[in-house]
Order: structure tokens, then sequence, then C-alpha cells
């Protein structure tokens, strides 16, 4: 079936580091890619989101290229913020029109000031 | 607009007790799905609904229960509560013929003894 693989963490970094979380796929067909976060005692969220091969998802900062040869889906931001610090989600939903999310299990990010 | 709402919040039940977890949403969505998340493993779906009286299991569905009556609400029953279920619970909607956003509710953490 299908899955995400996400980088284990916990990430730390400090404030205005460069991040990057690694995300890899395995799917049947052509998913929609996700990144969802999760800030501390709150529900998931979602970051942003490529619907085909080589679309490019961004948001307050944070990016993700959908790679199709790669089976890839990294999320990057160029500076981070103490703000930051949350558990980030990488989720593949297939194309047959409903939301069944397969999430990965989750990286969590620590930035320090 | 209260998005999605989940109550209780936190529960302590004994092996054996029975309980109902509550989602409601008021953003007319057709989609309605429950997912539990445990450290290590992400979230995992339980059971979801594409429309009311329709209901179909996920990937981990066994000793749930659920409903759909209305598009609104969409209930997940516990009949006999056993300390695997211990977990945090999400409740999550979305519009039916797109692939696309989940909208969470802030989770109900279930312990049971």
């Amino acid at each position: 079936g299908d899955s995400v693989t996400q980088m284990e963490g916990p990430v730390t970094l400090s404030e205005e580091a460069f991040l990057t979380i690694n995300c890899t796929y395995t799917a049947t067909g052509y998913p929609s890619l996700f990144w969802y976060v999760q800030y501390p005692g709150e529900g998931l969220q979602l970051l942003l989101k490529a619907t085909k091969a080589d679309d490019k998802g961004s948001n307050k900062g944070f990016e993700a290229t959908y790679r199709k040869e790669t089976t890839s889906f990294h999320l990057e931001k160029g500076s981070v913020q103490v703000s930051d610090s949350a558990v980030y989600f990488c989720a593949l939903s297939d194309r047959k029109g409903f939301q069944k999310l397969v999430f990965g299990t989750g990286t969590r990010l620590l930035v320090s000031p | 607009n209260a998005g999605v709402t989940q109550t209780p919040k936190f529960q302590v039940l004994k092996t054996g007790q029975s309980m109902t977890l509550q989602c409601a949403q008021d953003m007319n969505h057709e989609y309605m799905s429950w997912y539990r998340q445990d450290p290590g493993m992400g979230l995992r779906l339980i059971h979801y609904s594409v429309g009311a009286g329709i209901t179909d299991q996920g990937e981990v569905p066994n000793g749930y229960n659920v409903s759909r009556s209305t598009t609104e609400d969409f209930p997940l029953r516990l009949l006999s509560a056993a300390p695997s279920q211990t977990s945090v619970y999400f409740c999550a909607s979305g519009r039916g013929q797109s692939t696309g956003e989940l909208f969470f509710g802030e989770g109900s953490r279930l312990t049971v003894l």
C-alpha cells in the first residue's frame, strides 16, 4: 500500500538556520503531496501542498517540490524562527476524489534563540 | 466559525468501559474521518465517511464504531475500551470531491487503565 517515510527527529536548530526535513513516498499512480504542521497542544493544519510532478508548494517561507523521479517532497526553509518549533508531517493522498491521507511518522523541529 | 470541534479533550477510562468521542463540523464538509496518533507511528486512519449515511473502515478500525446520521456529526464509539486504545484521537473533515486540505480538531487524549 501507499506509504510515507520521514526523517527521524528531533531536528534541533538555532534561529536563522537553514531547515531541511526529508520525505519520500511510495504510491501507485500520481498522488497529491502535503506537509502538515502540528503546534504544541493543537491539531494539524495544512502548511503546503503540491498536486503534480515538479509543482512547488510554498507558505510562510516554507517550500517543497514534488519530485516524481526521486519520489520525494522535502520541506525547506531558509531561515527558521523559534515560532517554527512544531511537529511536521508529510502526507499523501490518492486521486480518487477523497481525503484519505496517509501520514508519515512526523518530525519534531526544535528551534532555539 | 468554530471549524471542527471535538469533545471531550481528556478522558480516563477503565478497561471494558465504553464511551463516545464527539466530533462536529460547521463547514458543510462531506468528508469526515477519525485518526489516532501514537508516538513513533504518526497518524493512522480509523474510520471515515464520505457523506451522511456512508461510513467505511480505515487502517485500524478494530474496537471502534462510527455512524454518520448528519453531515455535521461523526461520533467515534469505543464499545469495550482496552489499554491499547490509549492514544490521542483527531477528527478531521474536508470537501468531498477533491483531494486536498483536511481540517483537524484539537484532539482528544484518551487513557485506558
